[in-house]
């Protein structure tokens, strides 16, 4: 989607291995969200930003860490990743009058 | 803390039939409630959003979702189901952050 991007679109790693996933915005928008999407689930917010260095868990952040040093980039890294959580994650922004822009999307599967 | 219930998980209709997709709500405050669509391998795109003005709420692709307080609803519908009408529909409230239903994946028959 126009103005946020997520890298890398797909990823293979290895239990026990720690995972970072990317998501920058050229929108200059304050808040920024991690989500999860699984079947029979829809999606589960991870953590989300509302600035620089301003972060707060989600329902689902057990595993997960999240940094934001600059106002376009939010990574979420997963410390050891497991195979629960192997998953799509999504990257979005809050915009105008409360709707959210997502990223297309970062398919992660954890062997 | 809010939620959203999604009635069904797979809706199938006909081409040119009407799609009604159900989304029941769950705010102990006024909420902002919002359809998203997911065509495969893609991320969400916004369908429409209430935000305490008008309670019928008209979308792109001729979908609209009324507001119904009493019966806590935000119901998806469009008069006539066409062929690239077929995707996942996620129903979300927000009272500060962003609650998705599982979602119903909808289903176009020619």
């Amino acid at each position: 989607d126009a103005g946020i991007t997520q890298s890398p679109r797909h990823k293979v790693t290895e239990t026990g291995t720690p995972v970072t996933l990317r998501c920058h915005q050229t929108e200059n928008h304050r808040y920024m969200y991690w989500y999860r999407q699984d079947p029979g689930h829809g999606l589960r917010l991870i953590h989300y930003s509302y600035g620089v260095k301003d972060t707060d868990k989600g329902e689902v952040s057990d595993g997960y860490s999240v940094s934001r040093s600059k106002t376009e980039d939010f990574l979420l890294t997963l410390e050891s990743a497991t195979s629960s959580q192997t998953s799509v994650y999504f990257c979005a922004i809050q915009g105008d009058h409360y709707g959210y822009t997502f990223g297309s999307g970062t398919r992660l599967t954890v062997v | 803390a809010q939620s959203v219930t999604q009635l069904g998980s797979h809706v199938s209709v006909s081409e040119g039939a009407l799609v009604l997709l159900r989304c029941n709500y769950s705010s102990s405050v006024p909420p902002y409630l919002f359809w998203y669509v997911q065509y495969p391998n893609q991320g969400l795109q916004l369908l429409l959003k209430y935000t305490s003005a008008a309670t019928l709420v008209k979308g792109i692709n001729g979908f609209e979702a009324e507001f119904k307080k009493s019966e806590t609803s935000f119901h998806l519908t469009k008069p006539s189901a066409h062929m690239s009408d077929a995707a996942e529909y996620f129903c979300a409230v927000s009272v500060g952050d962003m609650r998705f239903g599982a979602g119903t994946r909808l289903t176009v028959k020619p």
